[in-house]
């Protein structure tokens, strides 16, 4: 069955740095998101890709956020300069479709962002 | 997007069967009902989906009354593998793609 990848599955870094958190969606996928749940929360989203552009993004994704698909294959999260509240799990997932309607999206396993 | 209450946490014992109802008094007509389930330190997984009526696949159920304003996630015969976090949403792909998320159901299933 194909699956969403991300790595890496741990990252950690300093309050300040920048980092890109990397996930290669479904092959035949066209909608990309990426969610972050900070740990014992609920899963929050955070933005929609679709046809190379963000198409809805949350409170939570500000000016520090941004997202790229650099090839025909990855999906990139950046963060610029991490906080400690950036700590979290991040999930990255694709659907054929919408999400939201008749289309089921599929979910990495995550990578766990520590910010030190 | 329609605001979705669950209960937040059931308990369970192994083989039994669990229901877990969501409320959704503002769905719209075009929203369609996603059921997920999280295991800790993983990512939400599709359990089922539907838009009226019953939906039945290998892992779960689907009911949903004529008004459409509840639902209930059916798992036959759970065991202790089941214990989990199941979501439930509501939405439609016609006003954006976001999705939200809830507090979801903390189900526990004993021995």
């Amino acid at each position: 069955e194909p699956e969403v990848t991300q790595t890496p599955s741990h990252q950690v870094t300093q309050m300040g740095q920048e980092v890109i958190l990397r996930c290669v969606p479904i092959s035949n996928h066209l909608y990309f998101y990426w969610y972050r749940q900070i740990l014992g929360q609920k899963v929050e989203f955070l933005v929609s890709f679709y046809n190379n552009e963000i198409s809805e993004k949350s409170e939570i994704f500000d000016d520090q956020f941004s997202v790229e698909r650099p090839d025909g294959s990855n999906f990139t999260l950046k963060i610029r300069s991490t906080k400690l509240e950036d700590s979290a799990m991040y999930f990255c997932a694709s659907s054929e479709g919408a999400a939201g309607g008749p289309y089921e999206q599929y979910f990495g396993p995550g990578t766990r962002l520590t910010v030190t | 997007l329609a605001k979705t209450t669950q209960p937040i946490s059931m308990d369970s014992y192994e083989g039994q069967e669990v229901n877990i109802t969501c409320s959704h008094n503002n769905i719209a007509t075009n929203d369609y009902i996603t059921w997920y389930q999280q295991f800790p330190s993983q990512g939400p997984r599709f359990i089922i989906q539907g838009y009226k009526t019953k939906v039945t696949n290998e892992v779960a159920s689907l009911f949903i009354p004529a008004d459409r304003k509840s639902s209930t996630l059916s798992l036959p015969r759970v065991s202790l593998s089941d214990t989990a976090v199941y979501y439930c949403l509501v939405g439609s792909n016609t006003g954006g793609f976001k999705t939200i998320f809830g507090a979801g159901t903390r189900l526990f299933v004993k021995a």
